[in-house]
């Protein structure tokens, strides 16, 4: 089975930009959620969508948002850029439940706001 | 609000010798916990997980110990080998709440 893919890879954008990044999961894994990785921070949950429909919901401002395609593949958008909003961005794909079900990581965009 | 903790980013340990990760939690509530291993350009991979009704959780080289009193879980590997150089995230489950940490840069040495 192929991996948890994410396009693009990097991403250079300048502040008050909007981005759009993508993420497909495995095949048959219909829960998505997404996550930013900053050093010092970790992973910060934003979000998880399941069957099209947001499930959780990360403490993020909401100049981030998601949606999630009936095929599960997943877009997140972030508008308004700002310096902060510089990291690793993963998306993880799970059977059913990133609770209940071992998450598989895709290997990330890389956004740099300048 | 950081309510998993790995307190050390890095830690630097000699090939045949044992690593030591560590990780701390503030929240009573998770009852589920992992540990994930991340090389560069790749995402994070599962690598073991416990759950809280056990102390103990062994799968060749790599073994984790949940301590629930004092909230803190450990990863060990033993014996250390080159390739296990890598950053590695704890992560907590519970009340349909998870968390990850910072993260802990392994390096072992030939």
């Amino acid at each position: 089975k192929a991996g948890v893919t994410q396009t693009p890879r990097y991403l250079i954008k300048t502040r008050g930009q909007q981005v759009t990044l993508s993420c497909s999961p495995i095949s048959g894994h219909r829960s998505v959620s997404w996550y930013q990785q900053t050093p010092g921070q970790g992973l910060q949950f934003l979000f998880e969508y399941f069957s099209e429909t947001q499930r959780n919901k990360g403490n993020f401002p909401g100049r981030f948002s998601g949606r999630q395609f009936s095929n599960s593949r997943s877009e997140m958008n972030v508008s308004t850029l700002e310096l902060g909003d510089s990291a690793l961005y993963l998306c993880a794909s799970s059977p059913r439940d990133s609770y209940t079900d071992t998450q598989y990581f895709g290997p990330g965009t890389r956004l740099t706001v300048l | 609000d950081q309510q998993v903790k790995q307190n050390s980013p890095s830690l630097s340990v000699q090939e045949g010798r044992i690593s030591i990760l560590n990780c701390d939690y503030t929240n009573s509530m998770f009852d589920y916990f992992l540990w994930y291993k991340k090389y560069p350009a790749e995402g994070p991979t599962f690598l073991i997980s416990i759950s809280s009704i056990k102390d103990k959780n062994e799968d060749g080289r790599f073994t984790v110990f949940l301590n629930k009193s004092a909230k803190h879980l450990s990863l060990h590997i033993v014996p250390s080998q080159p390739g296990d150089s890598a950053v590695y995230f704890c992560a907590a489950k519970g009340n349909n709440d998870m968390r990850f940490g910072a993260g802990t840069r392994l390096t072992v040495k030939p």
